[in-house]
């Protein structure tokens, strides 16, 4: 059964450094998203992105973060500096363009540590 | 008033026992629903969608949706331990997902 993927599972940076994670969506998907999860609290949105362009973003996406497709199958999300509170589950999720409920499958996520 | 709100629990039952979870909502723009499953430190899986007010089966789940009410609930029959997880509501009208806190069951063998 084809599955999202995401590397690395955990990284660890220290305050201010710029970290990348990545993201394989299922292959025939159209519409990609970030969320993150900070321990103990909700999944929240982060970004959503369609045709090599961002399509919603929230608060919390601000310019410290951005989003790339850099080839066919990759989906990057990039922290330039990052901070103390950037310490989350980053969950990468996608989505068939043709599907009605906006049925999003979700990354096993990478676990981000800043100190 | 928080745009979704789920009791986060946790609820534990024993084997076979029926587990009820609910959410409200307050954003009436919502047109899809769905419920996730979370096991620790892992990615939510879909597990039922919804769109219309009613009801949805699917083996030992159910799903119903109120719209009148904003009022969504996932039911699962003859629970077993495996069913131990985090229960995610979810709804959308657009891009983006909304969450609730989850709720945390244990079914106890």
């Amino acid at each position: 059964e084809p599955e999202v993927t995401q590397t690395p599972s955990h990284q660890v940076t220290q305050m201010g450094q710029e970290v990348i994670l990545r993201c394989v969506p299922i292959s025939n998907h159209l519409y990609f998203y970030w969320y993150r999860q900070i321990l103990g609290q909700k999944v929240e949105f982060l970004v959503s992105f369609y045709n090599n362009e961002i399509s919603e973003k929230s608060e919390i996406f601000d310019d410290q973060f951005s989003v790339e497709r850099p080839d066919g199958s990759n989906f990057t999300l990039k922290i330039r500096s990052t901070k103390l509170e950037d310490s989350a589950m980053y969950f990468c999720a996608s989505r068939q363009q043709e599907s009605p409920y906006n049925e999003q499958f979700f990354g096993p996520g990478t676990r981000l540590t800043v100190l | 008033q928080k745009e979704v709100e789920q009791d986060p629990g946790p609820l534990s039952v024993p084997e076979g026992a029926i587990v009820s979870l609910n959410c409200t909502y307050s954003n009436s723009a919502f047109q899809y629903f769905m419920w996730y499953r979370q096991y620790s430190r892992k990615g939510p899986e879909l597990l039922m969608y919804t769109y219309s007010s009613g009801n949805k089966e699917d083996g030992r789940f159910t799903a119903q949706v109120d719209k009148s009410s904003k009022y969504i609930s996932l039911f699962i029959r003859d629970s077993q331990p495996s069913d131990s997880a985090t229960y995610l509501c979810a709804m959308t009208s657009d891009y983006k997902l909304s969450f609730g806190a989850g709720t945390t069951v244990t079914v106890r063998a």
